[in-house]
């Protein structure tokens, strides 16, 4: 299974942010899938995951701006982001949640950096 | 929420050298904890799932162990290949994902 973000490098503060996360060679369907951030020489935060089935959950600070949904016939899930700030500058990675009873992460993509600037 | 709080910051060792990284909840969070590994420019890659399996592909020189709030990575011998820096991510169900501040490995 290999997973690869796409999007914008370069979105404008206050528009919204979008996101998509392909997997190939495997299925989205009886996994969680999520999207974690990491802003330049900081540390991983976990920004939400989604269900195939489209149940989400979010991180409580960005639930207000944050919308994930999941596009099994494409074999994609996707990321928006409203009302950007430089404070969402970061690399986003998209990932696997294990099968293990647990939310750990097993297999991520390569990563996209985002940068919110005017 | 949840805090994860990772010591020490930083480590300076040699090859061959026994690392131990330590990762503290702030409230109980049973086994579900895991561990990963980055290097600059690079996803991390998991290592250690609940607390102490170690993941598919893993250098056996990995381990895990602790439950409720405490737990601990150990490098047993340390390899080149190993200077990175190190998450614990506590793996709870719910809220999940929230990750330790990181441990950079460094000689």
């Amino acid at each position: 299974v290999q997973l690869q973000e796409s999007g914008p490098g370069l979105v404008r503060p206050s528009e919204t942010l979008s996101l998509t996360c392909t997997v190939s060679g495997g299925s989205l369907e009886t996994f969680y899938w999520s999207w974690i951030r990491q802003p330049p020489g900081k540390g991983l935060e976990w920004v939400g995951y989604i269900y195939f089935t489209g149940n989400a959950n979010y991180n409580p600070s960005l639930k207000s701006r944050l919308t994930m949904s999941v596009d099994t016939s494409k074999n994609l899930f996707s990321l928006r982001l409203s009302s950007v700030t430089a404070a969402d500058t970061a690399v986003y990675y998209c990932a696997r949640v294990l099968d293990s009873g647990g939310f750990a992460f097993d297999i991520w993509g390569q990563g996209t950096m985002v940068t919110v600037s005017s | 929420d949840i805090e994860m709080t990772q010591s020490p910051s930083s480590v300076s060792a040699s090859v061959g050298d026994r690392v131990t990284i330590t990762c503290r909840a702030s409230y109980s969070i049973n086994r579900w904890l895991a561990w990963y590994q980055q290097k600059p420019g690079k996803a991390p890659k998991l290592l250690i799932y609940d607390a102490s399996r170690l993941h598919s592909g893993v250098p056996s020189r990995f381990s895990g162990s602790g439950s409720g709030t405490e737990f601990i990575l150990t490098i047993s011998s340390l390899q080149p290949d190993d200077f990175a820096t190190y998450y614990c991510q506590q793996a709870n169900s719910l809220p999940p994902g929230t990750f330790g501040g990181g441990t950079k490995v460094e000689i």
